[in-house]
């Protein structure tokens, strides 16, 4: 089974903090993603990642940034953490492109932001 | 109009209904389908995952995927308590290492 872990499952940080969210997975996979997930809007990509030191961004970029050093961790940063960045956030791998296989999540970090 | 409507509930039913869960689309680029299903406080699983149009089907699960009308569905037979969850619809074009658009979700409650 592809499993995909976030290093943390709860987390409280404070404004103006640079945070830090790691995600690693163990099939080797080439794609990986992050979103957000808050009430009412859904799932929202953040950015997304096809191979090591490649970086695409999502939907809704503005105050993170990424980092994927190895094919296995890719990690999410907040540079200067704000209020509304208070959510769910989730990380997800996928085979490359051409496999036409599903992605898979690991079990997300709530981060609230004080 | 969004790319992906899904009417997000609550759906509440009864121990042993047949359950009936929908999405809408309006890309037609979309060639592959899924269904997550998320528990509280989990990350989204994958439940089930069909290509183009047509039925398949995973013990009392069946996904429908209705290309001609844009429209994608779970069926859960005999559902039972523990299906109370929030279900995902999820889709992607051909090349399917580019992310997933996502539905809403819809919360079902299934009582005992």
């Amino acid at each position: 089974d592809v499993k995909v872990t976030q290093s943390s499952r709860y987390l409280v940080k404070r404004t103006g903090e640079k945070v830090f969210l790691e995600c690693v997975q163990d099939m080797d996979h080439e794609n990986m993603f992050w979103y957000r997930q808050d009430p009412g809007l859904g799932l929202r990509l953040i950015y997304f990642s096809y191979d090591v030191k490649m970086k695409e961004k999502g939907d809704i970029p503005e105050g993170y940034s990424v980092s994927r050093e190895k094919k296995e961790r890719f990690s999410l940063i907040l540079e200067s953490a704000s209020t509304n960045q208070t959510s769910m956030y989730l990380c997800a791998s996928s085979p490359p492109g051409n496999s036409n296989q599903p992605q898979h999540f690991g079990d997300g970090t709530r981060l609230s932001i004080l | 109009q969004k790319e992906v409507e899904q009417d997000p509930g609550p759906l509440s039913v009864p121990e042993g209904a047949i359950v009936s869960l929908n999405c809408t689309y309006s890309n037609s680029a979309f060639q592959y389908f899924m269904w997550y299903r998320q528990y509280s406080r989990k990350g989204p699983e994958l439940l089930m995952y069909t290509y183009s149009s047509g039925n398949k089907e995973d013990g009392r699960f069946t996904a429908q995927v209705d290309k001609s009308s844009k429209y994608i569905s779970l069926f859960i037979r005999d559902s039972q308590p523990s299906d109370s969850a929030t279900y995902l619809c999820a889709m992607m074009g051909f090349q399917a290492g580019t992310a997933l658009i996502f539905g809403k979700g819809t919360t079902l409650s299934v009582s005992s």
